[in-house]
């Protein structure tokens, strides 16, 4: 039931783009997207519910493949503070409502 | 607004005592969570609060792990017996309300050392 994140780990020169995907193996209401830097606690990036959407939020988006259960997220002209571990998170269509983090993809951003 | 807080920030304990750590949501927010967090891992997924209903236990690894909420808010998780594999990070998070379309907000964490 856990969702499966790829890449591992992404290393980027400041200014590159980079995309990390999740992917279910069920059918999926809803992607939610954290990002956690050293020491700290994950943060809220977004929410994707079936549908087929797409989020914004500044730089940083993501998509939702309701037919594939995938979703991405694109981080474009990527900033040193982008740099954490991104760990993409799935709520099952049918089952209980808690959510199910992936193992994460560490994200290092250099000058 | 307080944001969700945790205590003990950190904890170091003998193998074989107890623990209980606290977890405080933010005020309003039915739905709390205990995730555990190795070092350099995933969020483990351990329990699940959301009003009245029964919690959702699946997640945790033995009975030795137990967690209740009193009066719909303040959230305690005991581990009894702790053992090395114990030691992790205990992260609780919040929502408004149950999933799936509402964001969680992660408290600190609990620091766990079994020595």
């Amino acid at each position: 039931q856990q969702p499966v994140q790829s890449p591992q780990a992404v290393i980027l020169r400041e200014g590159e783009d980079a995309v990390i995907n999740c992917s279910s193996s069920k059918a999926l209401y809803s992607v939610h997207w954290y990002r956690q830097k050293h020491g700290e606690a994950p943060v809220f990036l977004m929410i994707l519910l079936k549908g087929g959407e797409q989020k914004g939020h500044d730089k940083i988006s993501a998509s939702f493949n309701e037919k594939k259960q995938q979703s991405s997220l694109y981080l474009t002209a990527s900033q040193l503070s982008y740099s954490g571990t991104y760990f993409c998170g799935t709520i099952t269509q049918g089952g209980s409502e808690k959510l199910v983090f992936g193992k994460g993809t560490k994200l290092t951003v250099n000058p | 607004g307080a944001g969700v807080s945790q205590s003990p920030s950190n904890k170091v304990t003998e193998k074989g005592k107890d623990v209980e750590l606290r977890c405080d949501p933010i005020s309003g927010h039915t739905a709390l969570y205990w995730y555990r967090q190795s070092l350099g891992q995933g969020l483990e997924f351990l329990i699940y609060f959301q009003g009245n209903s029964a919690p959702d236990k699946s997640g945790l690894p033995s009975d030795r792990f137990s967690a209740e909420r009193t009066g719909g808010s303040v959230s305690t998780l005991t581990i009894q017996r702790t053992q090395q594999e114990d030691s992790a990070v205990y992260l609780c998070a919040s929502s408004f309300k149950s999933q799936p379309s509402y964001e969680q907000y992660f408290g600190p964490g609990t620091r766990l050392t079994v020595t």
